[in-house]
């Protein structure tokens, strides 16, 4: 049964750089049917999807976050791991990871939340 | 990027009653959508997929219609666990995009 579970700091101070870490068990990063995503939801709004890597490594961002988003992927580890640079208040927020499967079929993480402050 | 515009917004309906929420989409999105249902603390849990198919486990009171630009959910009959706010997403294509969400309250 696939799992992802979201690993990283749940306080990073303004202006740095948050990391966050997507670990997969029960199925392979590395499979060619899937991409891997990162969505977030600020407390008390809704979902804003913020990019997806494929194994191979090929990206895709939300332009609205392009500019300080970085997705990778770790086949080695199953892995997979967002960097979002220069934070604000306005990034606190509850990050998902997901595999894509299309047809509007996302597999999610439970989240982590993640907040910004000094 | 496609915009995913959801409504109602807010609905309160009760225990018994049928509701529909929609999502419409900027452009055509053939059947590449998703509806979610998210309690608080909890992430959205996958009720329909490809518009109209019902993922397994989930009640059949649950539906999905729709195709191109109109996409509506209905929930037949309303039960006390079913009130959530409701999300749709669209992956025709990148950026991936969200409706606002349907919050659905008690009356």
């Amino acid at each position: 049964q696939l799992q992802l579970q979201e690993s990283g700091p749940g306080l990073v101070k303004p202006s740095e750089t948050l990391s966050l870490t997507c670990t997969v068990s029960g199925g392979s990063i590395s499979s060619s049917s899937y991409y891997w995503g990162w969505i977030r939801q600020p407390p008390g709004k809704g979902l804003e999807w913020i990019g997806s890597i494929y194994y191979s490594g090929s990206t895709y961002y939300n332009p609205s976050l392009k500019s300080r988003v970085t997705i990778s992927v770790d086949t080695s580890k199953n892995q997979f791991s967002l960097k979002l640079s220069s934070v604000t208040a306005a990034d606190t927020a509850v990050y998902y990871c997901a595999r894509e499967e299309g047809l509007g079929e996302l597999s999610w993480g439970q989240g982590t939340l993640v907040t910004v402050s000094s | 990027a496609i915009q995913m515009t959801q409504s109602p917004s807010s609905l309160s309906a009760s225990v018994g009653d049928r509701v529909t929420i929609t999502c419409r989409a900027s452009q055509g999105i053939r059947n590449d959508l998703g509806w979610y249902q998210q309690k608080p603390g909890k992430a959205p849990k996958l009720l329909i997929y490809a518009a109209s198919s019902l993922q397994s486990g989930v009640p059949s009171r649950f539906s999905g219609s729709g195709s191109g630009t109109d996409f509506t959910l209905t929930i037949s009959s309303l039960q006390p666990e079913d009130f959530a706010t409701y999300y749709c997403l669209q992956d025709y294509n990148y950026p991936r995009t969200f409706g606002q969400g349907t919050k659905l309250e008690i009356k």
